[in-house]
């Protein structure tokens, strides 16, 4: 298994341009979580979805929008790239059950927005 | 205020010490995860626990849910156990699947 995986590793991107960061897990894990990492900042939640077809915002969701059509991808959508979105983004899932819930992180996006 | 605390910010060792890294909650939780990241960035789980004590390894993790608090222990610190390790609770209630992280221990140790 390559459990969670994401593209690009790193991007640059221009003020007010969008992109899709791309996330993929073949655990059959039904929840997933976008959470962006700054420099001296706890992980933040941006996104998560507990099956396809289910999101819910997290911590900070301004700026950011999500999918959830099947069960293995969950894609986070940048529409006008700000400054501030200038972060590291990993995506990670869980196997839900009362008794055992273990995250798997992606390898992590780097993104400068300038 | 970030509800998850973590000391030391910054430990340095050197090979075999004993290093202990604490982390403090406010929040109910359900459980707290213990969470390594490596100078490459990637994230790694590795503990999971509610209750008592778990170990894997030259790794130990111990929670007390009474006074809020849980330790991450490394016996025979490793060069290689350089990282930053994060603390992150579970919120309990209804939705158990948020984590509020710590904002990490960086430890680096010496040969």
């Amino acid at each position: 298994n390559a459990g969670v995986t994401q593209t690009p590793k790193f991007r640059i991107l221009k003020i007010g341009q969008s992109m899709t960061l791309q996330c993929t897990q073949d655990m059959n894990h039904n929840y997933m979580y976008w959470y962006r990492q700054d420099p001296g900042m706890g992980l933040k939640l941006i996104y998560y979805s507990v099956g396809a077809g289910i999101t819910d915002k997290g911590e900070v969701p301004n700026g950011y929008n999500v999918s959830r059509s099947t069960t293995e991808d969950f894609p986070l959508r940048l529409e006008l790239a700000a400054p501030s979105q200038t972060s590291v983004y990993f995506c990670a899932s869980s196997a839900q059950t009362i008794e055992y819930n273990e995250q798997f992180f992606g390898p992590g996006t780097r993104l400068t927005v300038l | 205020k970030n509800e998850v605390e973590q000391s030391p910010q910054n430990l340095t060792a050197q090979e075999g010490e004993f290093i202990t890294i604490n982390c403090s909650y406010s929040v109910g939780i359900s459980a707290l995860h213990w969470l390594q990241q490596h100078p490459g960035g990637g994230i790694v789980s590795l503990f999971m626990l509610s209750s008592g004590k778990k170990k894997h390894g030259r790794l130990i993790a111990t929670i007390n849910i009474q006074e809020k608090h849980s330790s991450l222990h490394i016996t025979a610190s490793h060069p290689r156990d350089s990282a930053v390790y994060i603390c992150a609770a579970l919120n309990s209630g209804g939705s158990n699947y948020k984590l509020t992280f710590g904002k990490g221990t960086l430890l680096t140790v010496n040969p």
